[in-house]
């Protein structure tokens, strides 16, 4: 089975553009979050996506937003962006029970650097 | 609410020694426990989970965890450390709405 998949692996955009990073789950797996990964602080959460609706958000600004596709599929898009939001983007990927009890499947992440 | 709190940021051991990374949780449902590890710029990999079945829970490559409900801890041990074991590991708590907490991760150094 295919791990799960994040594209593109490494970016650099100037401040005050827009990027794209996208998701392939693994095949089954119906929940998708997003996590952002900082040297200051650590993994944070951003949003998890399930059946294309967001379930959960943390706390992060408007300019932080996702969609999920019909085939689970995810894309995060970051506007405006800011110095501070260079770090490593985290995806991962569940059967997304409700339960608590599916273990996360993590990708490779997507290296963001913001100059 | 929930909470992790991993009580040593990083760890320093030997090659051939006892591996030892403490987490407790704070909790208000029955939870599920996981423990990942990270190697520099890789996502996160599952070690183990524990999810209210057998408290000593067995993961990959040789560790194991113990879940204790009196000490809300959920510590991470292996027997004796390989140089590959130098990685970040993080302690996660998970509910039945689905929302994973993590630590703040502690890095493990092997010493050869």
């Amino acid at each position: 089975k295919a791990g799960v998949t994040q594209t593109p692996r490494y970016l650099i955009k100037t401040r005050g553009q827009q990027v794209t990073l996208s998701c392939s789950p693994i095949s089954g797996h119906r929940s998708v979050s997003w996590y952002q990964q900082t040297p200051g602080q650590g993994l944070q959460f951003l949003f998890e996506y399930f059946s294309e609706t967001q379930r959960n958000k943390g706390n992060f600004p408007g300019r932080f937003s996702g969609r999920q596709f019909s085939n689970s599929r995810s894309e995060m898009n970051v506007s405006t962006l800011e110095l501070g939001d260079s770090a490593l983007y985290l995806c991962a990927s569940s059967l997304g029970t409700g339960t608590g009890n599916s273990p996360l499947h993590f990708g490779n992440g997507t290296r963001l650097t913001v100059t | 609410a929930q909470s992790v709190t991993q009580l040593d940021s990083h760890v320093s051991v030997s090659e051939g020694t006892p591996v030892l990374l403490r987490c407790n949780y704070s909790s208000s449902y029955s939870p599920s426990l996981f423990w990942y590890v990270q190697h520099p710029n890789k996502g996160l990999q599952l070690l183990l989970k524990y999810t209210s079945a057998a408290t000593l829970v067995k993961g990959i490559n040789g560790f194991e965890a113990e879940f204790k409900k009196s000490e809300t801890s959920f510590h991470l041990t292996k027997p004796s450390a390989h140089m590959s074991d130098a990685a970040e590991y993080f302690c996660v708590v998970s509910t039945n709405a689905g929302k994973s907490t993590f630590g703040d991760g502690t890095t493990l150094t092997v010493k050869p």
